[in-house]
């Protein structure tokens, strides 16, 4: 099993610029996840999927759009990049939305000029 | 935004000293507390979830304890070797509307010296 992939691994984006992160899970997951890792902050939710068909906002979601393809792939579009989106993005999945761990990718590290 | 608190921020400890962290997080609409080892350069992995008031969790050398009465966890690491070295996050999951949802702590940073 390759657990949580993520696609690509490093990308610089010039501003105004989209880009589509690809996530994808073996695990039979329901639930998937969008965070962002930024210095002195943590990792903040950006969207989430509890189950296949569904999707909602987290904490910092403007600037975001994504798409539950399927139950295996969540992806994170961002349709005019921003410096402020330099960051790294973590997906995330687990069995049920509620007491599991959750299970994170490897990062996509994004830079927006 | 839901506020969850993890303390120190961090903390530099020699081998074979034993440390606790602790996070705090709403004593309301509780749902879980999760804890994660986060290593440099890979993923945060889970050590425990814990869901029940009173839970005690254990692996290996490390284990932590909830009071969702009060808001907070801890986390302790006895007999701390240099391989702990690594961020230590916790995330608190609430019910209701948030449910599914998990809100981070920043971390502990835990380094451990030879």
């Amino acid at each position: 099993n390759a657990g949580v992939t993520q696609t690509p691994k490093f990308q610089v984006l010039k501003t105004g610029q989209s880009m589509t992160l690809q996530c994808a899970q073996d695990m039979n997951h329901n639930s998937m996840y969008w965070y962002r890792q930024d210095p002195g902050m943590g990792l903040r939710l950006i969207y989430y999927s509890a189950s296949e068909g569904t999707t909602d906002k987290g904490e910092v979601p403007n600037g975001y759009n994504v798409s539950r393809l399927n139950k295996r792939e969540f992806s994170l579009r961002l349709e005019s990049a921003a410096p402020s989106q330099t960051s790294v993005y973590f997906c995330a999945s687990r069995k049920t939305p509620g007491g599991d761990e959750q299970y994170f990718g490897p990062g996509t590290r994004l830079t927006v000029t | 935004i839901l506020n969850v608190e993890q303390s120190p921020q961090s903390l530099h400890v020699q081998e074979g000293d034993s440390t606790n962290f602790t996070c705090s997080f709403p004593s309301s609409n509780f749902y879980a507390l999760h804890w994660y080892r986060w290593e440099t350069a890979k993923s945060p992995e889970a050590l425990f979830v814990m869901t029940l008031n009173g839970d005690e969790k254990k692996k290996g050398r490390i284990s932590a304890t909830l009071n969702t009465k009060e808001g907070y966890s801890y986390l302790y690491i006895k007999g701390s070797q240099p391989e702990d070295s690594a961020t230590y996050l916790c995330a608190f999951g609430g019910g209701g509307t948030s449910y599914g949802k998990l809100t981070f702590g920043q971390g502990t940073i835990l380094t451990v010296h030879p």
